[in-house]
């Protein structure tokens, strides 16, 4: 079974700083991993994922994550948040087997505040 | 601009009413997926459909929830009776049914149960 395991349901930042969300999974096999973000009153929206070759990628808005399989983690940074940041950030992992079952399990979230 | 289309937005209902919310995928999608969003338990996956077959409802309470596709254009979940606990935001998300598609969310529908 995968499940994904967000630290941090609440995260606050400088304007400026480094935001750093962090999030670790646990799959069984290998894993496609998900950064999504929801703004107030909104669904979600990808940010980025990772599902094979090059272990950092890069997404929308300046953000990107590396997945380190020795540490199963996937952490979204950006090295200067931006008021517009502000919002809440999902990690998920997708589990393929064979293409019948590929449900995306979310963690719990992370909201990001960014401090004037 | 393709999007997923959520019907109601925001729902206010009394216990034991009958609640139905609809969905229209993104066209040339094969999955549909509904979810619950509460603060407590964050987002729950209740059913997932590939190709209007209902794949997974395994998080779905049976005995009140029902969800279906009557054509590729339109999905709902259903509550029968509804209760206060079924206060939640209902996003649905539809995908192109690959292992590497991302999903793309509705904005929700906020229900309310008095």
């Amino acid at each position: 079974a995968q499940s994904v395991t967000q630290l941090g349901s609440h995260v606050s930042v400088s304007e400026g700083a480094l935001v750093l969300l962090r999030c670790n999974y646990s799959s069984s096999v290998p894993p496609y991993l998900f950064w999504y973000v929801q703004y107030p009153n909104q669904g979600l929206q990808l940010l980025l994922k990772y599902t094979t070759g090059a272990t950092l990628v890069k997404g929308i808005n300046g953000f990107e994550a590396e997945f380190k399989k020795s540490e199963t983690s996937f952490h979204l940074t950006k090295p200067s948040a931006h008021m517009s940041d502000a919002a809440e950030y999902f990690c998920a992992v997708k589990a393929v087997y064979g293409g019948a079952t590929n449900k995306l399990i979310f963690g719990t979230g992370t909201l990001l505040a960014v401090q004037p | 601009d393709a999007r997923v289309t959520q019907t109601p937005r925001d729902k206010v209902t009394e216990m034991g009413q009958e609640v139905t919310m609809r969905c229209q995928p993104i066209l040339g999608h094969n999955t549909v997926f509904w979810y619950r969003q509460t603060m407590m338990q964050g987002l729950e996956l209740l059913a997932y459909f590939r190709n209007r077959a209902p794949l997974d409802d395994s998080g779905m309470p049976k005995d009140r929830f029902s969800a279906e596709m009557p054509d590729a254009t339109l999905a709902t979940l259903k509550i029968q009776p509804s209760e206060p606990r079924d206060s939640a935001v209902y996003f649905c998300a539809s995908g192109p049914g690959t292992p590497t598609g991302e999903l793309f969310f509705g904005e929700g529908s906020r229900l309310t149960v008095l």
